[in-house]
């Protein structure tokens, strides 16, 4: 099972969105609608920020959101904040074998 | 509150064993699947291994397929990852994950600080 393909860093001003793509393949992202993002500070343990592809966990912002077409999963900021600035990684089901899969991840820099 | 808190690491030589544990508190244990995620120094998040509730569900990365055993025990409130024939590249900070509800298809809500797993001569 390989790791799903994010873009290595993205950044944005304060105020401005940005989007981050997640693209598997058919076996992973394109058949559920499992897609999970997870924000991760530095040395802090991740936190998940997005399930089933678009739905927030309780006290998650509503400048998070999420969506997919296809194989490809996208997370998109909007009036991005200071705080923000962290990685992101997707996360998709893969299967009743090897359940999970996550991207690469990718750097968030806030300019 | 959810708390999950890891031990078990430490520095291993190559081809050897450890087990890590996991215990939980905060939530009833047995109404949800458990996960093990690592993280490579530096690099991105890895899944590990997930088990249900009941352990009827067990899965494993092809990295760790026949090497490492996941299991939990429900009267204990705790979760295991033994680890045999490890390898350098194993070498990881290892996250005990709760899972959102009893199957291991739910993500990951709440996850522990990690313990540190070294492989090197």
């Amino acid at each position: 099972q390989s790791a799903l393909t994010q873009p290595a860093s993205v950044s944005g001003s304060p105020g401005q969105s940005i989007t981050i793509s997640c693209t598997g393949t058919s076996s992973d992202v394109g058949s559920y609608n499992l897609v999970s993002w997870y924000q991760q500070h530095p040395g802090k343990a991740p936190k998940l920020m997005i399930y089933e592809g678009s739905k927030r966990p309780s006290g998650v912002s509503n400048r998070f959101s999420g969506s997919k077409s296809g194989n490809t999963a996208s997370l998109t900021i909007s009036g991005l904040q200071a705080e923000d600035e962290a990685d992101y990684y997707c996360c998709s089901y893969a299967g009743s074998s090897t359940f999970w899969v996550f991207g690469g991840g990718t750097k968030l820099t806030v300019l | 509150e959810v708390q999950l808190v890891e031990s078990g690491g430490g520095l291993v030589q190559p081809g050897r064993s450890l087990r890590l544990s996991c215990a939980a508190s905060g939530f009833t244990f047995d109404d949800y699947a458990m996960h093990w995620v690592r993280q490579a120094p530096g690099k991105g998040l890895e899944w590990v291994s997930g088990i249900s509730w009941n352990s009827g569900s067990i899965g494993y990365a092809d990295s760790v397929k026949g090497r490492f055993t996941i299991s939990r025990d429900n009267a204990k409130n705790s979760l295991y990852l033994q680890m045999n024939s490890l390898r350098a590249e194993d070498t990881a900070l290892y996250y005990c994950a709760k899972g959102m509800d009893m199957w291991t298809l739910r993500p990951f809500d709440y996850w522990g600080q990690g313990t540190l797993v070294t492989v090197s001569s």
